[in-house]
């Protein structure tokens, strides 16, 4: 079974600072998919960004962008510039690549922006 | 474009009582799941289902039943709620290829049993 760690429950950083949540995964597949969810205090789950393990190049989104480490099975994320928006639980999660495609999470990180 | 759909939004329970929870996606999506989100436990799957007809147990599927008669409807339902069921539920949905990787969530339900 796939495990995911998230091991910052809580984080502040002043605004337009930049931020790097961690999280580390365990799985034997090589074929699979990370991604980060936000979930601000309205309590929707909006995807943020995701990574496909077979690319080497990291994901960037605008601000956010990941720095994938496979053989060390990191994927943390960082914001640049950080804004009073980005306020939210940061969720990390796992998925196989093909066939009984279910989202494994972590147990999230809480991210205050400080104005 | 409604997207995920949860039904109710907010329930309050008494310990033995029933009750079912509506998801409804409108993406023609394949697969569904259930998932229940408790402080500093993340979100942890319940059930999930393949398709039309479907259903699998997940992580914590003790205490619920699921059943998706319709490939837009995947129905969660407390036979007889206890306060250990007290949580916050998540529906979603994801397409059933390979280039649909994201899921879609609902908004989830605020569930307390008393």
């Amino acid at each position: 079974a796939q495990t995911v760690t998230q091991s910052q429950p809580e984080m502040s950083v002043q605004e337009a600072e930049t931020v790097t949540l961690s999280c580390t995964y365990d799985t034997s597949e090589s074929n699979y998919y990370l991604f980060w969810y936000k979930q601000p205090p309205s309590r929707q789950m909006i995807l943020v960004i995701r990574q496909e393990a077979y690319k080497q190049q990291n994901a960037t989104e605008n601000r956010f962008s990941v720095n994938f480490q496979k053989a060390a099975k990191s994927f943390s994320l960082k914001i640049s510039d950080s804004q009073l928006g980005d306020t939210a639980m940061y969720f990390c999660a796992f998925m196989r690549g093909f066939g009984n495609e279910k989202l494994t999470f972590g147990t999230g990180t809480r991210l205050t922006i400080i104005p | 474009n409604a997207g995920v759909t949860q039904t109710p939004k907010f329930r309050v329970l008494k310990t033995g009582q029933s009750m079912t929870l509506l998801c409804a996606q409108d993406m023609n999506h394949e697969y569904m799941y259930w998932y229940r989100q408790d402080p500093g436990m993340g979100l942890r799957l319940i059930h999930y289902s393949v398709g039309e007809g479907t259903t699998a147990k997940g992580e914590v599927p003790d205490g619920y039943n699921v059943s998706r008669l319709k490939k837009q409807n995947f129905l969660l339902g407390l036979e007889s709620a206890a306060p250990s069921q007290t949580s916050v539920y998540f529906c979603a949905s994801k397409g059933g290829d390979l280039m649909n990787t994201e899921a879609f969530f609902g908004q989830g339900t605020r569930l307390t049993v008393v």
